[in-house]
């Protein structure tokens, strides 16, 4: 079966540039996370969705930073004017619920120059 | 504060032989905690999970381990193969605060050599 899919797979942009990164959850999954991880680190939580609501986005670095997921399924993680420090993996993760496992999507690398 | 963070960055083992990697936390109020793997330009893996009110928890050819007295997580790998080669993270989701965010650690390299 499909799992979590992300698009691109790998990004440069230069910056200042706006960039749109899409991730398509397991079909059915009603939560949907999005984390950043740099090199040579953990995953660092961004934002979270219920269905279409964003219960939490506390992790967004700056307001440069912009989630949606407008009908409950697939989630943008839009960046504008980026820096060099948005450089990174943005991972995307689904669940059944707040309290299952978290499935992970390939990420999408970043590179801002 | 709150953190979840690994003992050692780096593990190289003989394929065969027994893995153990380390992760301690700081928040003795945390009640879940996960085992992932990542390989190269992956994202990260569920491996096996275990919730404070055990101390043990068994998979297949891995064991997590928790010490909540010292606030200390392991991994077990026995019989480490090739394919184990990856990072390892642990992982922390607390009941009760941000819906199901995920607090991880650093990471342990851990390679296997045949």
């Amino acid at each position: 079966g499909a799992g979590v899919s992300q698009s691109p797979r790998y990004k440069v942009a230069k910056r200042g540039q706006d960039v749109a990164l899409r991730c398509d959850p397991i079909s059915g999954h009603v939560s949907l996370f999005w984390y950043q991880q740099a090199l040579g680190q953990g995953p660092e939580f961004l934002t979270y969705f219920q269905n279409e609501a964003q219960l939490d986005k506390s992790g967004l670095p700056s307001d440069r930073f912009f989630a949606e997921r407008p009908e409950g399924s697939v989630s943008t993680l839009k960046i504008q004017r980026t820096q060099q420090e948005d450089s990174a993996v943005y991972l995307c993760a689904s669940s059944q619920a707040i309290t299952n496992e978290q499935f992970f999507g390939p990420g999408t690398r970043l590179t801002v120059l | 504060g709150e953190s979840v963070g690994l003992h050692l960055p780096t593990l190289s083992v003989q394929e065969g032989d027994n893995s153990i990697i380390n992760c301690a936390y700081s928040n003795s109020a945390s009640d879940y905690f996960i085992w992932y793997k990542q390989e190269s330009g992956k994202g990260p893996q569920f491996i096996i999970d275990i919730r404070s009110n055990m101390d043990k928890r068994q998979g297949q050819r891995v064991t997590v381990l928790l010490n909540k007295t010292v606030k200390h997580l392991s991994l077990q790998i026995a019989a480490t193969q090739p394919g184990d080669s990856a990072v390892y993270f642990c992982a922390e989701n607390k009941y009760g605060s941000t819906l199901g965010r995920l607090y991880f650690g650093r990471g342990t390299q851990l390679t296997v050599w045949p």
